[in-house]
C-alpha cells in the first residue's frame, strides 16, 4: 500500500528566506502526487500536482515542487516566503484507480520577521 | 459555483447524542469522501464513495455511518456521540480518474464538532 512521510512536523523561516518541505512516498508504480496548503480555520487547497512530464512543477502562490524517482521525493520549494505563507502543509500520494490519496501528517509552517 | 459546503460549520454535542453532517458539492464529482482531522494526525478517512449508492469503509470508520443517497450528497452521521469524536471534519470529492490513478480532491471548509 502507498504511503506517504513528512519528516518535519513544524518548520520556522524568517520572512524572505527560503523554504523547503520534504515529502517522500512510497509506492511500487510511477504515483500522483499532490501538495495541499491548509490556512488556519479553513480546508485544504491544492498548490500543484504532478502527474507525468516535467519533474519540475509549477503551483500557485509562487510555489514548486520537484518529483524525484530516484529517492521517491516531492519536495515543495518557495524561493521567497511570505507571512501569508505561515500555514500547515500536506502531501499526498495517488494511487489506485478507485482508492482515495494518502495524506502525509502534515507540515506546519511558521514565518518570523 | 459552490464547490464542496458543509453543514454545518460548528456544533457541539453532549455524549450520546446523534447527529448528521451534510457534504454537498456541484462539481458533478462521482467521488466524495469524509476525513477527520486531529492535532499531529493529519488527515484521516473515515468512509468514502465512488458513486450514488456506493460506500466503503476508510482507515477510523468506527462510530460512523454514512449514506450517498444523491450524487451531490454525502451524509455522515454519528449515532451515539463520544468524546473521542470531538475533531474537525472535512469533506472532499472529485472525479471518476480517467487514468489509472485517483485525482485531484477538492476540500469543504470544515466542521468543528466538540462533544462534550
Amino acid at each position: 500500500a502507498q504511503s506517504v512521510t513528512q519528516p518535519d512536523i513544524h518548520i520556522t523561516v524568517s520572512e524572505g528566506a527560503s523554504l523547503e518541505l520534504r515529502c517522500n512516498y512510497s509506492y511500487g508504480a510511477t504515483p500522483y502526487l499532490f501538495w495541499y496548503v491548509q490556512s488556519p480555520g479553513q480546508g485544504l487547497q491544492l498548490l500543484l500536482k504532478y502527474f507525468s512530464g516535467d519533474t519540475l512543477v509549477q503551483g500557485i502562490k509562487g510555489f514548486e515542487a520537484e518529483f524525484k524517482r530516484s529517492q521517491s521525493s516531492f519536495n515543495l520549494r518557495k524561493p521567497s516566503v511570505h507571512w501569508s505563507d505561515a500555514a500547515e502543509y500536506f502531501c499526498a500520494v495517488g494511487a489506485a484507480r478507485n482508492t482515495p490519496l494518502v495524506f502525509g501528517k502534515g507540515t506546519r509552517l511558521s514565518v518570523i520577521a | 459555483n459552490a464547490g464542496v459546503t458543509q453543514t454545518p460549520k460548528f456544533r457541539v454535542l453532549k455524549t450520546g447524542q446523534s447527529m448528521t453532517l451534510l457534504c454537498a458539492q456541484d462539481m458533478n464529482h462521482e467521488y466524495m469522501y469524509w476525513y477527520r482531522q486531529d492535532p499531529g494526525m493529519g488527515l484521516r478517512l473515515i468512509h468514502y464513495s465512488v458513486g450514488e449508492g456506493t460506500t466503503a469503509k476508510g482507515e477510523v470508520p468506527d462510530g460512523y455511518n454514512v449514506s450517498r443517497l444523491k450524487k451531490q450528497n454525502f451524509l455522515l452521521g454519528l449515532e451515539s456521540a463520544a468524546p473521542s469524536q470531538t475533531s474537525v471534519y472535512f469533506c472532499a470529492s472529485s472525479y471518476r480518474p480517467t487514468s489509472g490513478r485517483t485525482d485531484t480532491q477538492y476540500f469543504g471548509p470544515g466542521t468543528r464538532l466538540t462533544v462534550l
